[in-house]
């Protein structure tokens, strides 16, 4: 089990330049997450999927789209990349039958948008 | 909502050291309490954690108590090692909707020989 995978791992991004991270799990989890970490400031939910075909926001989605058609891949788009979008973006997956709910990590990408 | 608070750091302690990071949280029911931890360039992974009241997670010389009364969540490790040196959140999950998780700001721990 590769778990989850995340790529690209590091990026620079100029103003207005639009790009996808990719993120897969081998793992069937239902649940899967985007967040992003800036410094000191913990982990802030962009988006989620429960499921293949159903995405909904989380606390920050201004800027960010995503979609799931699969179990396996939930990517991230920015469309205009912006300042404020230079953070480091985690994804994760959960398995939605487990009672109590631990949650999945990739590596991480670390975008930076000059 | 949800909320949880940890001390904020960095902690620097000393090979062999006692280590504390507390952690206390608010929720409407009654949640799970987790602990993760980040090591330098990697994501989060679960470190341990605990289902209900009382219940004491441990894992790799760690500890943590579900306290209800205090919602607390406090980590220990009675004697720390370098390697032990990265982020640690505290984190709490409901059992409803999307199964949301809700994590501290994170606290630094760096161990000096």
């Amino acid at each position: 089990n590769a778990g989850v995978t995340q790529t690209p791992k590091f990026r620079i991004l100029k103003i207005g330049q639009s790009m996808t991270l990719q993120c897969t799990q081998d793992m069937n989890h239902n649940y899967m997450y985007w967040y992003r970490q800036d410094p000191g400031m913990g982990l802030k939910l962009i988006y989620y999927s429960v499921g293949a075909g159903i995405t909904d926001k989380g606390e920050v989605p201004n800027g960010y789209n995503v979609s799931r058609s699969t179990t396996e891949d939930f990517p991230l788009r920015l469309e205009l990349a912006a300042p404020s979008q230079t953070s480091v973006y985690f994804c994760a997956s959960s398995n939605a039958r487990r009672e109590h709910n631990e949650q999945f990590f990739g590596p991480g990408t670390r975008l930076t948008v000059l | 909502g949800d909320s949880v608070t940890q001390m904020e750091g960095p902690v620097t302690l000393s090979e062999e050291a006692f280590l504390t990071i507390n952690c206390t949280y608010t929720a409407t029911g009654y949640p799970s309490l987790f602990w993760y931890v980040q090591y330098p360039g990697e994501g989060l992974q679960l470190l341990l954690k605990a289902t209900k009241a009382d219940d004491k997670g441990s894992n790799k010389g760690f500890e943590a108590t579900y306290r209800k009364e205090t919602t607390s969540f406090h980590l220990e490790k009675g004697s720390v090692q370098v390697s032990d040196s990265a982020v640690y959140f505290c984190a709490l999950s409901d059992l409803g909707g999307y199964q949301k998780v809700t994590f501290g700001t994170g606290t630094k721990l760096q161990v000096i020989p």
